[in-house]
């Protein structure tokens, strides 16, 4: 099966730095690779995805570029802010009709430092 | 607004009960899924369903049971609760077909004593 990995597990920026986070994936047939957001106490939130014929997604300071070759994806954000504390998960998909299950990454916590 | 909703936040109970964890989805979304959420290992499958009565066993299936009777409700079952199982628990749903967006509950913390 599917297997992601994710890293940083924590990450502390100061505010209106960058961030980038990164993830591996094992199955050369996924093709579908959402990033979700948690913040604390809540449940996690779509925030972005691709599909693999994207090679970039971009969606105001977030964005996320996919190396299908290397089989990794990352999220950058951009001029980061206080509410862009939060976990952040990457998953991967295969998609396929009748299995659309997702195979999260462990979580990278993301701390903005003012 | 897609709402998901679960049928306990909190829920404590002790060793060998059988538990049942319920999700609602009304936005008629073809698949649910059922996750478990521990620090430092991520969010990881359960069982999901993609349709009434069917399930397919997730990454750690091993101790869960499911159940999909109508095609708004998934239920989840812990035949034997162990101290192991305390989690917490997210439900989650999606449309399906071209939309693979996965719509998450509030989630159940259960303590297992």
């Amino acid at each position: 099966g599917e297997n992601v990995e994710q890293h940083p597990s924590t990450l502390s920026v100061q505010e209106g730095d960058s961030a980038v986070i990164k993830c591996t994936y094992s199955d050369s047939a996924s093709n579908y690779f959402p990033w979700y957001k948690q913040e604390l106490g809540k449940r996690p939130q779509l925030i972005i995805d691709i599909r693999s014929n994207v090679g970039e997604k971009k969606d105001q300071r977030i964005a996320v570029t996919l190396n299908k070759t290397a089989k990794h994806f990352s999220l950058h954000i951009t001029e980061t802010q206080p509410e862009d504390s939060a976990v952040y998960f990457c998953a991967a998909s295969s998609s396929n009709f009748g299995n659309e299950k997702l195979t999260f990454g462990t979580g990278t916590r993301l701390t903005i430092i003012p | 607004d897609v709402k998901v909703t679960q049928s306990s936040r909190y829920l404590v109970k002790r060793t060998g009960e059988k538990v049942f964890l319920e999700c609602v989805q009304d936005m008629d979304h073809e698949n649910m899924f059922w996750y478990r959420q521990d620090p430092g290992l991520g969010l990881r499958l359960i069982y999901f369903s993609y349709d009434v009565k069917m399930k397919e066993k997730g990454d750690i299936p091993e101790g869960y049971s499911v159940s999909r009777e109508k095609k708004e409700r998934f239920s989840l079952i812990l035949e034997s609760a162990s101290t192991n199982q305390t989690s917490m628990y997210l439900c989650a749903s999606s449309l399906g077909g071209p939309s693979y967006e996965q719509y998450f509950g509030p989630g159940t913390r259960l303590t297992v004593t």
